[in-house]
């Protein structure tokens, strides 16, 4: 059956560093691959899109790669903030349109 | 332009009870659709909504159904609640589908006694 996979356990990192959070499926073939940032108590918020045939997409500080012959998608935020502490979320999309999400990975930027 | 709104934010229900959700996508917005969030399988999707048609829906019980009307807006339909059912409920609208941006609204989170 359909598996994506993210870091199960929080992830802690300092300041200033480069938080690396990493995603991987197995059964599927996306079309698109989405991460999401989810605040506690609020609904997630789209960070970025990557599509099958793309290898990376940047956007400001994030940057997000797909790797379709791995499965695995590494997203990527530079020059962590305390206030990029958050659970993120990867999700794949398939060519049915029809959209599952991982469970998400706690990170906490350390001051 | 407002956000998607989830209404109501927060609500109790009794086992055997059933209850509806409503959910106001961006405007101009056709795309909606639904999951289900609680802390043991994440984010699961139910269902999404495109011009007033299903257009997909995810592994669910019948108990769990849904519509949209002409304005874009949906709601979500559950039936013959179980302890099971409680959980955070998440919308989230979009221009054409979910392979888009998707906008979430803030959830209703249902707890079933």
């Amino acid at each position: 059956s359909q598996k994506i996979e993210q870091n199960s356990e929080a992830l802690n990192i300092q300041e200033g560093k480069t938080a690396t959070l990493t995603c991987n499926y197995t059964n599927y073939s996306p079309a698109y691959l989405q991460w999401y940032r989810q605040d506690p108590g609020r609904g997630p918020v789209f960070l970025l899109l990557i599509r099958e045939n793309e290898k990376e997409k940047r956007k400001e500080r994030l940057k997000v790669t797909f790797d379709t012959t791995l499965k695995q998608s590494l997203f990527h935020i530079t020059a962590s903030q305390p206030a990029d502490s958050a659970t993120y979320l990867c999700a794949l999309v398939g060519r049915d349109d029809k959209i599952i999400f991982g469970k998400g990975t706690r990170l906490h930027i350390l001051p | 332009k407002a956000g998607v709104t989830q209404t109501p934010r927060y609500l109790i229900k009794t086992r055997g009870q059933q209850v509806t959700l409503s959910c106001s996508p961006i405007s101009g917005h056709r795309s909606v659709s639904w999951y289900q969030q609680t802390p043991g399988q994440g984010l699961q999707f139910l269902f999404e909504y495109f011009s007033e048609t299903q257009r997909n829906k995810g592994n669910f019980p019948g108990r769990f159904s849904g519509r949209q009307f002409s304005n874009s807006r949906s709601e979500m339909n559950v039936s013959t609640l179980e302890l099971g059912d409680s959980a955070l409920y998440l919308c989230a609208s979009s221009l054409e589908g979910p392979e888009e941006t998707q906008y979430f609204g803030p959830g209703t989170r249902l707890l079933v006694l």
